[in-house]
């Protein structure tokens, strides 16, 4: 099976500016999870997905958004950027009744 | 809340030598436990996991780990380290498909 993939695997934004970036999940996974690593953070949770439905929220401002489609990949969108929002955003699927999740190479999020 | 906490940030071990890896978590029920490994500008990967059972769990690439509910611990373990082993690797307690992390430990391995 092919893994999870991300696309982009890397951006350049300016403060300000808005990013959308994608997941495609291992084929037969319904959930899909957003995690943010930063070096002062860590790994952080943002959000999961199942079956196009949100099921869990981290601790996050309301400009991390995401969404999932019918054939389960996720996109999450990051408005109004900021500084700070320089990460390595991963993504992770599962089947979503097992409890383990595959994560993919993530996309490397710069903001000047 | 859950919480982890891996003490070590940085360890270094001489090829060919065992390793250890230090976790404790905190969590009110049953924890789903795994490990995780990231080398540098890559995702992470599944080294294994603990959901129930028997309290040694093996893993891949020659991995172990063992649940002690004791010590609120599930220590990483390896025999006999090699070069490529040496990354990141980050322990994580499971509240659902949430997944709390450790700040992770670096390890370096000499030759």
């Amino acid at each position: 099976k092919a893994g999870v993939t991300q696309t982009p695997r890397y951006l350049i934004k300016t403060r300000g500016q808005q990013v959308t970036l994608s997941c495609s999940p291992i084929s037969g996974h319904r959930s899909v999870s957003w995690y943010q690593q930063t070096p002062g953070q860590g790994l952080q949770f943002l959000f999961e997905y199942f079956s196009e439905t949100q099921r869990n929220k981290g601790n996050f401002p309301g400009r991390f958004s995401g969404r999932q489609f019918s054939n389960s990949r996720s996109e999450m969108n990051v408005s109004t950027l900021e500084l700070g929002d320089s990460a390595l955003y991963l993504c992770a699927s599962s089947s979503g009744t097992v409890y383990e999740q595959y994560f993919g190479p993530g996309t490397r999020l710069t903001v000047t | 809340a859950q919480s982890v906490t891996q003490p070590d940030i940085h360890i270094t071990v001489s090829e060919g030598a065992s390793l250890e890896l230090r976790c404790n978590y905190s969590y009110g029920a049953t924890p789903y436990l795994f490990w995780y490994v990231q080398s540098p500008g890559q995702g992470l990967q599944l080294l294994l996991k603990y959901f129930s059972g028997d309290t040694l769990v093996q893993g891949i690439k020659g991995f172990e780990a063992e649940f002690k509910r004791s010590q609120s611990s599930f220590n990483l373990r390896k025999p006999s380290v090699h070069w490529s082993d040496a990354a990141e690797y980050f322990c994580a307690v499971g509240n659902g498909n949430k997944l709390v992390f450790g700040a992770g430990t670096i390890l370096r391995v000499k030759s």
